[in-house]
C-alpha cells in the first residue's frame, strides 16, 4: 500500500521539551515537505528536502530542525526554542518539484503543548 | 513575489446550489496554480491544477476552475453542491523557483440541506 505515514496522530508535550514527529513514505518521491497549519492561517512551510542529505528552510523554520538521512524518512523535531508549537503538522511528498507537481499529504500530527 | 488571496474564509450554500470559491494570485512568473481540499483532521488532496495547457481546468468530483490572467484569478466552481463537499479548500501558487507551494489561508465550505 503506497502512501505517507505520520506518527503519532496526537502528541502532547510539556513546555521546554523537544519532540520529534515522524514522516515515512513509500512512494519513492524525492521531495518531502513539512507544513504547520493553524486555524485561519492556511499552511506554512517549515522545511523541505529535495534529495537525501539536503534540506532548505521554509518560511517559519525557527525553532524546528529536520534531517534527511534516507529517502523514505523526513523527521521533524520541534525544539524548546519554538515559542508556540501547538498546531497541526502535515508532511507531504512530491515527485519532482512541488511547485509544478501534485503534492501528496500525510494524515497529520496534532501537537499540543501542555 | 508570489502570493495567494482567498476571498471569504467561510462560504455557505444549500445542497444543489452553485459553489464558487474565490482565489486571486500574484506571481512574477507564469504561475502554476492548484486547488486542494481538506476534510476534518486529515491531510490535503489535490482537486485540480493549472499548468498553462488550458485555461479551464477540470478536476475531481465535478469541480473546475478557470484561469483568468487579466483578473489574476483562479476561482473554483461546482454546479451543484453536495453535502459531502463540506470541507476546507485551499488555493496555492508555485513559488518562483518552482520548489514549493504558497498556500492561501483557506475557505471553509458549509453545505446545508
Amino acid at each position: 500500500d503506497g502512501g505517507i505515514t505520520q506518527s503519532p496522530k496526537y502528541l502532547f508535550r510539556k513546555e521546554g521539551q523537544n519532540v520529534t514527529l515522524s514522516c515515512e513514505q513509500n512512494l519513492n518521491h524525492d521531495a518531502m515537505y513539512w507544513y504547520r497549519q493553524d486555524p485561519g492561517q492556511g499552511l506554512r512551510l517549515i522545511y523541505y528536502s529535495q534529495i537525501v542529505n539536503d534540506f532548505q528552510k521554509g518560511d517559519i523554520a525557527e525553532g524546528y530542525s529536520v534531517s534527511r538521512e534516507k529517502k523514505e524518512s523526513f523527521p521533524l523535531t520541534v525544539t524548546s526554542a519554538q515559542k508556540n508549537p501547538t498546531a497541526f503538522y502535515l508532511c507531504a511528498t512530491a515527485f519532482g518539484l512541488a511547485g509544478y507537481n501534485e503534492q501528496f499529504f500525510g494524515p497529520g500530527t496534532r501537537l499540543t503543548v501542555l | 513575489a508570489q502570493s495567494v488571496t482567498q476571498l471569504g474564509s467561510h462560504v455557505s450554500v444549500s445542497e444543489g446550489a452553485l459553489v464558487l470559491l474565490r482565489c486571486n494570485y500574484s506571481s512574477s512568473v507564469p504561475p502554476y496554480l492548484f486547488w486542494y481540499v481538506q476534510y476534518p483532521n486529515q491531510g490535503l488532496q489535490l482537486l485540480l491544477k493549472y499548468t498553462s495547457a488550458a485555461t479551464l481546468v477540470k478536476g475531481i468530483n465535478v469541480f473546475e476552475a478557470e484561469f483568468k490572467k487579466s483578473e489574476t484569478s483562479f476561482h473554483l466552481t461546482k454546479p451543484s453542491a453536495h453535502m459531502s463537499d463540506a470541507a476546507e479548500y485551499f488555493c496555492a501558487v508555485s513559488n518562483q523557483a518552482g520548489t514549493a507551494l504558497i498556500f492561501g489561508k483557506g475557505t471553509t465550505l458549509s453545505v446545508s440541506s
